[in-house]
C-alpha cells in the first residue's frame, strides 16, 4: 500500500511569489491534515478535510494560505504571495474514518521543505 | 488552547543506555498522548500511543508513562540501538480536536 506522498520535496521561491504544495493521501482515507513545522519548533497544525470539506482550519495563518481538496482525493495548498516568515516544512498526513470519541493514527507524508528567499 | 512542552531538545546517549523525553500539557481535557518518529529524509510515524485510561504503556523497548494529575507523559527506550536515532516528537489532543505537538527531540545514540 502506497503511503502518503508531498510533492515537491523541495521549493525555493522569492517572496513575492506563488507555491502550491501537493499532497496524496493514502487511498481511501477520508481525513486529510495540513502541518508546518518551522525550524526548530513544533509541528503546527494547519487545517483538516474530511473529504473534501474543510473540518477545521483554524491554524491557517492567514489568507494568503488557501488549501484545496476537490473531490475529496488529493489536496493542494497554495500559498500567495509568499512572505519569508512562510519558509519551513509542510507535512500532510492521513486518517482513515473517525469514530465517534476515537482515534486513527495519522499517517505522514515526507514533507515539503519550503524556503522563501 | 492546549500548550505542549518537550524536553529535552537534544539527547545523546550511549548504544545500549537508556533515552528518556517528557513532555507537559495544559489541557485537562486532552486524553490522547501519541508519540511519533522522524527519520532523515522522511515524515513523523507513530511509533506508541496512550490514553488517558491508562498510567503506562509498554511496546518491546520502548515504554510511554502518563501522570494525568501532574499533565506529563513520558518516552522511555531502553537498550537504545543507533537506529534509534531521530527527532522524537509527543504530542496531545482531545476528542475532535487537533493534535498539539512538543517542539521535538533530537535523539542521538553513539556506537
Amino acid at each position: 500500500e502506497a503511503g502518503v506522498t508531498q510533492f515537491p520535496s523541495h521549493s525555493v521561491i522569492e517572496k513575492g511569489q506563488t507555491v502550491t504544495l501537493r499532497c496524496d493521501p493514502i487511498s481511501g482515507h477520508d481525513n486529510l491534515y495540513w502541518y508546518r513545522r518551522v525550524m526548530g519548533k513544533e509541528i503546527k497544525f494547519l487545517l483538516h478535510f474530511v473529504k473534501e470539506s474543510k473540518q477545521d482550519e483554524s491554524g491557517m495563518p492567514n489568507n494568503r494560505f488557501l488549501a484545496e481538496r476537490t473531490g475529496g482525493t488529493y489536496s493542494t495548498l497554495k500559498v500567495q504571495p509568499a512572505e519569508l516568515e512562510d519558509s519551513g516544512v509542510y507535512f500532510c498526513a492521513s486518517s482513515q474514518d473517525l469514530l465517534a470519541g476515537a482515534y486513527n493514527e495519522q499517517f505522514f507524508g515526507p514533507g515539503t521543505r519550503l524556503t522563501v528567499l | 488552547g492546549e500548550n505542549v512542552e518537550q524536553h529535552p531538545s537534544t539527547l545523546s546517549v550511549q548504544e545500549g543506555d537508556s533515552a528518556v523525553i517528557k513532555c507537559t500539557y495544559s489541557d485537562s481535557a486532552s486524553n490522547y498522548f501519541p508519540w511519533y518518529k522522524q527519520e532523515l529524509g522522511k515524515g513523523p510515524q507513530l511509533i506508541i500511543d496512550i490514553r488517558s485510561n491508562v498510567g503506562e504503556k509498554k511496546d518491546q523497548r520502548i515504554a510511554v508513562t502518563l501522570n494525568k494529575t501532574a499533565k506529563h507523559f513520558s518516552l522511555h527506550i531502553t537498550e537504545t540501538q543507533p537506529e534509534d536515532s531521530a527527532v522524537y516528537f509527543c504530542a496531545a489532543s482531545s476528542p475532535g480536536n487537533q493534535f498539539y505537538f512538543g517542539t521535538g527531540t533530537s535523539l542521538t545514540v553513539i556506537p
